[in-house]
Parts: structure tokens; sequence; C-alpha cells
């Protein structure tokens, strides 16, 4: 069973758009939801996390949305750029356990 | 910030070799580190649990006696794929929790696999 369902499996933005990522869950007890972003032939890296108990983080030209009643949460790249060409994984986790990776989604930006 | 290590990058071997990777953490203690396998254009999906000085624990479908995973100190875990076969060809990447508990995982730059 999929613990977090990722869409869309691909998107492609114009430069200077914004890129909308989303994640649903179904377990309530996940208390950390992280966003990674994979270059190809490389390992994910951290972009940004958050918390249930905050209902937005932004990090740049990067924003996590999230909505706990809804079970939902989202990736917003403002202003995207080429270099933002990537893949990215959605996860949660609680309790300081495992990670369970969404099935990731291929960005790409173009000029 | 957190960085982990991965060796070999890439590695070729003959099928029926063993091979080993080594997973390093190197500006924090890690006691526990993960092991994920990727598939091309695939999600990560979890091998197992490594916790130091203990053993690891292996996720349902993967094979303990295959991959063998020891994590004998705070920045060191190795994952050995024993008798390898062409179908273990994949992306092994690790990820480190550092010491004192935090949630992010930290990974590395993963390992590319190809058994001929």
């Amino acid at each position: 069973q999929q613990q977090v369902k990722q869409s869309p499996q691909s998107l492609i933005v114009q430069k200077g758009g914004i890129s909308i990522i989303n994640c649903a869950y179904e377990n309530t007890a996940f208390d950390y939801f992280p966003w990674y972003q994979q270059f190809p032939g490389k390992g994910p890296a951290l972009l940004i996390a958050i918390r249930p108990d905050v209902s937005e983080k932004k990090e740049g030209r990067f924003t996590i949305s999230f909505n706990k009643s809804a079970k939902q949460f989202s990736l917003h790249i403002m202003d995207s750029q080429p270099g933002d060409s990537a893949t990215y994984f959605c996860a949660a986790s609680f309790s300081r356990n495992q990670f369970y990776f969404g099935t990731g989604t291929s960005l790409t930006v173009i000029p | 910030g957190a960085v982990v290590s991965q060796h070999p990058s890439w590695v070729i071997c003959k099928s029926g070799t063993s091979v080993k990777i080594e997973c390093r953490s190197l500006d924090f203690q890690a006691t526990t580190m993960f092991w994920y396998r990727q598939f091309p254009k695939q999600s990560l999906m979890l091998m197992a649990t490594s916790n130091e000085g203990s053993k690891a624990t292996y996720e349902q479908g993967v094979e303990k006696d295959k991959f063998l995973i020891n994590h004998a100190s705070l920045t060191l875990s190795t994952l050995t794929v024993t008798s390898a076969h062409p179908e273990d060809s994949s992306f092994y990447i690790c990820s480190a929790r550092d010491f004192v508990g935090g949630d992010t995982q930290y990974f590395g730059p993963g390992t590319r696999l190809t058994v001929l």
C-alpha cells in the first residue's frame, strides 16, 4: 500500500512560472514531511521540510503548503528556472522512523 | 551542512562476485543509517535500517543473506552484495540520521552497480 501518493508524475513549466507538486498521505501519525530534489545519477538532497503544526513554510523560491485536515501537502516552486529541472520526491515519517516516499515528479522547466 | 559520502560511486563486477559499498557520515555521528535501492525513473525503495552496534532491520522481501549490512561505527555503514547477479544491478543510496535524533535524513550520492 502506497503510504504517500504524489502527483503529477511529470510536469513541464515555462521559465518564470510556478511549479506545483502535490502529495497526500493516510497515516495521521506522520509528523515530519520533507521534500527532496534529485538530479540524474545523484542522491536526493533535502529541499525543505514541514511539521503538521505549521500550515506553510517558505524558503527562498520554495514553499510547502500543508493541509492537516485534508492530509495533503504541496511544494510550490516560484519563478521556476531551467536549473530546477529534476525529480522531486515528497516523504513522510513519524517518531523519527523510516521515510515513506512518494513516487516522484519529473519537473522540466523550459526556457 | 551534513554530508554523507558513498564509495565507490560506480562499480562493474562479474556475476557471482561480491561487492562492498561504504556509506560515511563526514561531519556528524549517525546512529541510524538507511539503505535504499532505486530503479531508473522510480522512487527509492527502503532495503534496510541499520543501527550502530546492532543488527540491521530488513524490509520484507529483502534477502538478508544477499545484502549484508554492517554498521560498526557512528560514521560508517557498509552494504555487501554477495554473489551478485545481473538483476542486482541498480542504484544504491544510503542515508544517515544524526546522533542527536534529528528527523532529517541526509542522503549519499549513490552507487551505481552493474553486474555483468
